[in-house]
This record gives C-alpha cells, structure tokens and sequence, in this order.
C-alpha cells in the first residue's frame, strides 16, 4: 500500500521562504508530484521528481530522497497569492495509479 | 478553452437520487481518472481509465458508482442512490502517457455534489 504524511497547516511571512515536508512509504515508486490547489479550485501542477536532487523552477523547487521516502516543497519570496493548499502525491510503478496526501494548508501573512 | 472540462459544476439533489456526472478531456489525452475530495482532504482515488479501458476501480468505491468512456473521450460518472456522505467535489483528470516522464494530471474544475 501507500502512505503519504505531511503537516496539515504551517504559517508564513510574505517575502520569506517555506519548506512543505513530505515523507512517502509505496510499495514501488515511480516519481512524486506536489500539486497547488487554491481554495475551490482544482489541483494544480508544480513539480515532479523521479530521481534523488533538486528541480528548480523559479521560485519553487522540490527535492527528493528516495531512500529516505521523502521531499520537500521549498517556496522563496513568498507571496500573498501563494496561500494555498500544496498537495504530495506519489506514483506507483505496479499500476501508474497516482495516490494524494491530505494536503498542507498555507497561510501567507503579510 | 482546451483544458479539462466537467459538467455541471454544482449539483444538488435528494439522498436516493441518482446523479450522473460528464468529464472531457484534454484531446489528445490516453489517460482518465476520476476523484473525490472532501473538504480538508487530498484527492481521493476512485478509478481510472487507458483510452476506452477502465484499469482500476477502488476498493472504497461501492456498487452505486460506476464510471463509463465509452469511445475513449469523455467520461461519465453515475452514482446511484446517492447518500449524504456521497456529498463531496469530484474532480477529473487526464494525461498523457507516453513512457517515461512526469506524464502529470491535468485537473478539471470539478462537479460539486451536494445530497440533502
């Protein structure tokens, strides 16, 4: 099976940076997305990694270990319109199924 | 537009209704997938399509649900029935998957189901 854990709401200052923490454990795996979703709204797509490092893609990037069973979201020069929620989901390589935590809830202030 | 379509986008009907719910795709897209979210929650799984194929089907999913794509395009969702805890967005996707990469899931804006 798969289990996903992040925290459920975390608080930040607008122009600061944030961290989302993300661990997994899949029976296989076969890359790990982080998804937006403002209140409402439908998920939308960020990143994806699928190998060990970081992808950048401007002021998002994401990091992986995969033999750590975890990631991270790290968001810089925060900005008010960036209060969302940031999904994990991993993929499974036996059925391509993709699985969604529950989700973290950020709050920009200003 | 050329994104994901979903119809209706609200609906709201009586505990033992039956509702049937419509997803378009991005054309060109081989792959389908149905979810629910609840509030406070992560999309939840329910079942997914290969073209015309249905691959899987949740295990939480009861006899009342059942997903159709018929000529590999647009989807339907029917659930029969319907209860209160059915109340919930149901949100669609798809992607195209063409080996290897992050072949990621475009959403749709989802039909929020609201059962009295």
């Amino acid at each position: 099976g798969q289990n996903i854990d992040q925290p459920t709401e975390m608080t930040a200052t607008e122009g600061a940076i944030v961290q989302i923490n993300c661990t997994y454990q899949t029976s296989g795996f076969n890359g790990l997305f982080w998804y937006q979703q403002h209140a409402g709204e439908a998920p939308t797509f960020l990143s994806y990694n699928v190998l060990d490092g970081l992808e950048e893609k401007g002021r998002f990037s994401s990091f992986l270990s995969r033999s750590k069973g975890y990631s991270y979201l790290l968001l810089k020069e925060l900005q008010m319109k960036d209060s969302a929620s940031y999904l994990c989901a991993v993929r499974s390589n036996r059925d391509d199924k993709i699985i969604f935590g529950k989700g973290t809830r950020l709050h920009i202030l200003p | 537009d050329t994104g994901v379509s979903q119809d209706p986008r609200h609906k709201i009907t009586k505990r033992g209704q039956n509702v049937t719910f419509r997803c378009d795709p991005i054309s060109e897209h081989n792959r389908l997938y149905w979810y629910r979210q609840t509030l406070g929650q992560g999309p939840e799984f329910l079942t997914y399509f290969q073209n015309e194929a249905q691959l899987e089907k949740s295990r939480l999913l009861s006899d009342r649900f059942s997903a159709e794509r018929p000529k590999g395009s647009f989807s339907t969702l029917e659930i029969q029935r319907t209860e209160q805890g059915d109340s919930a967005m149901y949100l669609c996707a798809s992607s195209l998957i063409i080996g290897s990469g992050s072949n990621e899931q475009f959403f749709g804006p989802g039909t929020r189901l609201t059962v009295l």
